[in-house]
């Protein structure tokens, strides 16, 4: 029951440094999100997949790019990192776009910028 | 636009005791909504969710009642667990909107003590 795999689990980079989060989902969906997730702020979207070669900015997609490599891996990238990118980042993965399809969240990536 | 508030936290309990979360939202159309329980270390669960009003969705002993006339969806459970310490998310849905986007609350830090 792997569900939505993310790597790596935890990283530190130093400012200006690039990375790309990887995710995987193995449930056969078609839609795929990001977000971020910041003390006292919640969950905020990134960008997001509805299905594949499609891709949309979310509620905070300055700083990032995506990749929906085919209909199973969304990447994360991060061109130039800033230390106001540390935050724990979360994918995740529903059926498609419907209100009866609930996202399944991966256990995170914890990226730490020095 | 779209927006949930959640009660602050943390909110800390003893065994048996009685939990109320409550949870308030805006939204353009008509939303569907949800709660998501985040364990420590891990990412998003779902819960239970409603997506009409008066619908009462429940899981676990958890239950929370869909209210349209006070655009609330409070979350309660008779009597916690240890095992329920978590952070507790209220989320919701509102497509065409939103493109069946979730927005969530800030979260509320659950704490049991045996």
């Amino acid at each position: 029951n792997a569900g939505v795999t993310q790597t790596p689990k935890f990283q530190v980079l130093k400012t200006g440094q690039s990375m790309t989060l990887q995710c995987a989902q193995d449930m056969n969906h078609n839609s795929m999100y990001w977000y971020r997730q910041d003390p006292g702020m919640g969950l905020r979207l990134i960008y997001y997949s509805a299905s594949e070669g499609t891709t949309d900015k979310g509620e905070v997609p300055n700083g990032y790019n995506v990749s929906r490599l085919n209909k199973r891996e969304f990447s994360l990238r991060l061109e130039s990192a800033a230390p106001s990118q540390t935050s724990v980042y979360f994918c995740a993965s529903s059926p498609g776009t419907g209100v009866d399809q609930p996202q399944h969240f991966g256990d995170g990536t914890r990226l730490s910028i020095l | 636009g779209n927006s949930v508030t959640q009660m602050e936290g943390p909110v800390t309990l003893s065994e048996e005791a009685f939990l109320t979360i409550n949870c308030t939202y805006t939204a353009t159309g008509y939303p569907s909504l949800f709660w998501y329980v985040q364990y420590p270390g891990e990412g998003l669960q779902l819960l239970l969710k409603a997506t009409k009003a008066d619908d009462k969705g429940s899981n676990k002993g958890f239950e929370a009642t869909y209210r349209k006339e006070t655009t609330s969806f409070h979350l309660e459970k008779g009597s916690v667990q240890v095992s329920d310490s978590a952070v507790y998310f209220c989320a919701l849905s509102d497509p065409p909107y939103s493109n069946y986007k979730l927005t969530f609350g800030k979260g509320t830090l659950l704490t049991v003590n045996p």
